[in-house]
């Protein structure tokens, strides 16, 4: 029962930006937005992580809505190894479960 | 982040045998380790949250005499599939609650039943 929706399927050019949305209307206020993608037959990689203000890493950027029911992953120069299934997932920061809907697979293309 | 292994990375067993994976964590102590398979085109369920030195919490509809977590240590946790069948056949992934309550996760186990 996951709390996020997630467009199925999105596809990017190789070198454009990959701009992956999500919507969580029910987030509570103690609740972070976190994004895993899996490559195909991996376990689950760690990309960022936020509570209500930007983020950035080297990986990616993580643009929350004011109200934050909704959330936006960027990745600014897509390349071929970046094809994955993207999960964006809501949780409280002490809580360790971790539910994973049903993602986005983003294919990006030459 | 955390480091974590699994192993095998893929076994093929008989019906009606058992099959134990393993999850370590390399750079962190891990008091906490969950459980998660994934059927083909699905999503990960988890299955079981493993704690060090105490029995684990396993998820509803997933039988514990079934799938035997073992977590004797802050750096390995075992599953065991016992008597497994072939729907059993899933990708077993193991993850670790590393540092600011972030789990990384092990490259999985396929295991596959005959």
């Amino acid at each position: 029962d996951a709390k996020t929706t997630q467009p199925p399927s999105m596809d990017c050019a190789e070198g454009r930006a990959a701009n992956l949305p999500c919507n969580h209307s029910t987030i509570s206020g103690n609740e972070y937005v976190y994004w895993y993608r899996q490559i195909h037959s991996q376990g689950p990689q760690y990309i960022i992580h936020g509570l209500k203000n930007n983020e950035t890493n080297e990986m990616a950027s993580l643009i929350i809505t004011e109200d934050r029911k909704s959330s936006t992953l960027i990745l600014p120069h897509a390349t071929l190894r970046d094809t994955a299934v993207y999960y964006c997932i809501v949780r409280p920061l002490n809580n360790n479960d971790m539910r994973f809907g049903a993602g986005t697979r983003l294919t990006v293309k030459p | 982040g955390a480091v974590v292994s699994q192993h095998p990375s893929r076994v093929i067993c008989k019906s009606g045998t058992s099959v134990k994976i393993e999850c370590r964590s390399l750079d962190f102590q891990a008091t906490t380790m969950f459980w998660y398979r994934q059927f083909p085109k699905q999503s990960l369920m988890l299955m079981a949250t493993s704690n060090e030195g105490s029995k684990a919490t396993y998820e509803q509809g997933v039988e514990k005499d079934k799938f035997l977590i073992n977590h004797a240590s802050l750096t390995l946790s075992t599953l065991t599939v016992t008597s497994a069948h072939p729907e059993d056949s899933s990708f077993y992934i193991c993850s670790v609650a590393g540092a600011g309550d972030t789990q990384y996760f092990g490259p999985g186990t396929r295991l596959t039943v005959l």
